[in-house]
């Protein structure tokens, strides 16, 4: 049983344009939600954090909504560049865990 | 070196080998985590460790023994495995409040034959 599911393994965008990626969650006891990148051979970096007792965060090209009715999150980021191709995790927090889900591969086309 | 390394990066092992994973931080955090990524599948927490004691224990089959010797080492210790055990295993470091932001290793790719 996922807590959190990434329903898309990969997504095509043009380079310039908006990628959004998608997360879903059950539990609503999770205190902080994460998106992670990771490039291959290498271990998931930290890209956003948000709390659950916000909305929205940004930083730089990247913005996560949170809509905690719908136990939703998303990840936007505007405008998209090459070295954005990577596989993207979302993450909950619950107590010392971080709950995963499995990635979705995002392929910035030239 | 700085931020997280892991040691080896692959690992070949038979059924009926003991060998050890390394994993050390240079970012004088407190907190020092291993997970286990299967192919397609998200990370799977295996245990961690705050200030050098163990925290976490995510009903992790005795094969896996973690060691923690100090706030910049983890190891983990494999004792006859399944072929099942087969994946990335990825070690990963955090400082204080702030634990959901964690810094990883290249992790170690390990086959069991």
């Amino acid at each position: 049983d996922q807590q959190v599911k990434q329903n898309s393994p990969s997504l095509s965008v043009q380079e310039g344009r908006i990628s959004i990626l998608n997360c879903d969650y059950t539990n609503s006891m999770f205190d902080y939600f994460l998106w992670y990148k990771k490039y291959p051979a290498e271990g998931p970096t930290f890209l956003i954090s948000i709390s659950s007792i916000k909305d929205k965060n940004e930083d730089g090209r990247f913005t996560v909504f949170l809509n905690k009715s719908a136990k939703h999150l998303s990840l936007h980021i505007v405008p998209s560049q090459p070295g954005d191709s990577a596989v993207y995790f979302c993450a909950a927090r619950f107590s010392y865990q971080l709950i995963w889900g499995a990635g979705t591969k995002l392929i910035i086309k030239p | 070196e700085t931020g997280v390394t892991q040691t080896p990066r692959h690992l070949v092992m038979g059924m009926t080998n003991k060998k050890s994973l390394k994993c050390e931080q240079h970012l004088g955090h407190n907190a020092m985590y291993w997970y286990k990524q299967s192919a397609k599948k998200p990370l799977e927490l295996m245990f961690v460790y705050s200030l050098e004691e163990r925290v976490e224990n995510n009903s992790v089959p005795s094969r896996f023994s973690p060691e923690c010797p100090n706030s910049s080492h983890l190891f983990l210790h494999l004792h006859t495995l399944q072929p099942e055990d087969s994946a990335l295993y990825l070690c990963a470091s955090s400082q204080g409040s702030r634990d959901y932001e964690q810094y990883f290793g290249p992790g170690t790719r390990l086959t069991v034959t």
